[in-house]
């Protein structure tokens, strides 16, 4: 069963602590991205990969991290630099930048 | 830098009406126009794909048309039904500035009302 998944589904970060979302995909994608979506928005780029170890930063990277270790893998962590780091995080895959993106449920966070 | 923007930001039908949502952007040099449709608290799915060099798609009961030169995209919804409510999002790729990356607009929320 092909697709994207991300982990956990709800997360909760403490003030000062940094969490990491997961974002794997079995499509055999070259690109994959991470978005933030905040209440009656639409998405914005944090950052994305076009191949194995190697990513560039989106619109909004900063307190934001990543890590393109693997093909199928695309961990983004949150980092006790971003201050405002409640919203619905969404990663997305495709086979080439300019096809169509396909996307994972997303993980909510939440500031404890 | 690309923008995008959705008109109405909300809209409510009753049911069996056929419907439009609309779609504009500032930079014409794009690669493609995606839809997306969000159910609350759920990921994007893909609903129509138009290529620049095409000027419409379709899928069902959605029709998607595309005018590059002037910046703007209809999503035509026909007989609409209850269960097409949802959040109904654009994206472009490309822009001279954006690359291939895809810039959202905020999206048009659907009620269909039975």
């Amino acid at each position: 069963d092909g697709g994207i998944t991300q982990s956990p589904k709800y997360l909760f970060r403490k003030e000062g602590q940094n969490v990491t979302l997961s974002c794997e995909q079995n499509l055999n994608h070259d690109a994959m991205y991470w978005y933030r979506q905040d209440p009656g928005q639409g998405l914005r780029l944090i950052y994305y990969s076009q191949i194995v170890n190697d990513f560039q930063k989106g619109d909004i990277a900063e307190g934001y991290s990543v890590s393109r270790e693997k093909k199928e893998s695309f961990p983004l962590t949150v980092t006790s630099a971003q201050k405002n780091p409640t919203a619905f995080y969404l990663c997305a895959s495709g086979e080439l930048p300019q096809e169509t993106q396909y996307f994972g449920p997303g993980t909510r966070l939440l500031v404890l | 830098k690309q923008e995008v923007t959705q008109i109405p930001a909300a809209l409510s039908v009753p049911e069996g009406e056929n419907l439009v949502l609309n779609c504009s952007f500032t930079d014409s040099a794009i690669y493609n126009l995606q839809w997306f449709r969000q159910d609350p608290g759920k990921g994007l799915t893909s609903l129509l794909l138009i290529q620049s060099s095409q000027r419409e798609q379709t899928s069902g009961r959605l029709n998607a048309s595309l005018d590059k030169s002037s910046g703007r995209s209809t999503l035509y919804i026909a007989a609409s039904q209850p269960g097409d409510s949802a959040t109904y999002l654009c994206a472009v790729c490309g822009g001279e500035t954006s690359g291939s990356r895809l810039t959202f607009g905020e999206g048009t929320q659907l009620t269909v009302n039975p």
